[in-house]
């Protein structure tokens, strides 16, 4: 069974278009991100939701709206698409466990590589 | 402000020979550590983590690493490297209390017949 997975696997399209990329986990987490990765693979946080509310909002474009009908989903919606939106985005997710002694990694879906023309 | 660097952009070991990845943080709080491998066209795949206890911590694949408070290091070894540990690593930092991790540039592993 697929823990994070992700659609579609590769989106291409063209500048100013508007488009989705869903995240599901069947992991049964609380919290769920959406990374950038660039070309040159530095991986960059954009969102992450804890229990379908928003606890970190990066410095990110208000053309990407991330969505979270619920625990299990994190959808990410890109608007007026531009060339420097080309990269691979990764959803994760993790147990939320953020207290005393605990530390809880991520686990990350196949990646969508988004590439607009 | 906090940060991970990894120097070492491209590493290059013949297979069998060993292999150490370096890793540096700057963080105001007790670290907690990983190391991910991300192969070709995939996702990040966890190596292993330290968040307390014993500094040397074994990860799967044979891979260990070793937290250096001293040093704020946490670098990844391995004793004999296989042609399939090909990847990219990345080293990644958090804290307790926050949700946010902040990972290194990477490191591209390249492995020699």
């Amino acid at each position: 069974d697929t823990a994070v997975s992700q659609t579609p696997k590769y989106l291409v399209t063209q500048m100013g278009n508007d488009k989705s990329i869903k995240c599901e986990q069947n992991l049964g987490h609380d919290t769920m991100y959406w990374y950038k990765q660039d070309s040159k693979k530095f991986l960059k946080i954009m969102f992450s939701y804890n229990n379908k509310e928003l606890i970190i909002n990066e410095t990110v474009p208000n053309r990407f709206s991330p969505k979270s009908p619920d625990k299990a989903h994190l959808n990410l919606h890109i608007n007026s698409l531009e060339l420097g939106d080309s990269a691979v985005y990764f959803c994760a997710s993790s147990q939320e466990g953020f207290r005393a002694g605990v530390a809880n990694e991520q686990f990350f879906g196949p990646g969508t590589r988004l590439t607009v023309l | 402000a906090q940060s991970v660097t990894q120097p070492d952009i491209h590493i290059t070991v013949s297979e069998g020979a060993s292999l150490e990845l370096r890793c540096n943080y700057s963080y105001g709080a007790t670290p907690y550590l990983f190391w991910y491998v991300q192969s070709p066209g995939q996702g990040l795949q966890l190596l292993l983590k330290y968040f307390s206890g014993d500094t040397l911590v074994q990860g799967i694949k044979g891979f260990e690493a070793e937290f250096k408070r001293s040093q704020s290091s946490f670098n990844l070894r391995k004793p004999s490297v296989h042609w399939s540990d090909a990847a990219e690593y990345f080293c990644a930092v958090t804290a307790s209390g926050t949700y946010k991790y902040i990972f290194g540039t990477g490191t591209r592993l390249k492995v020699l017949a």
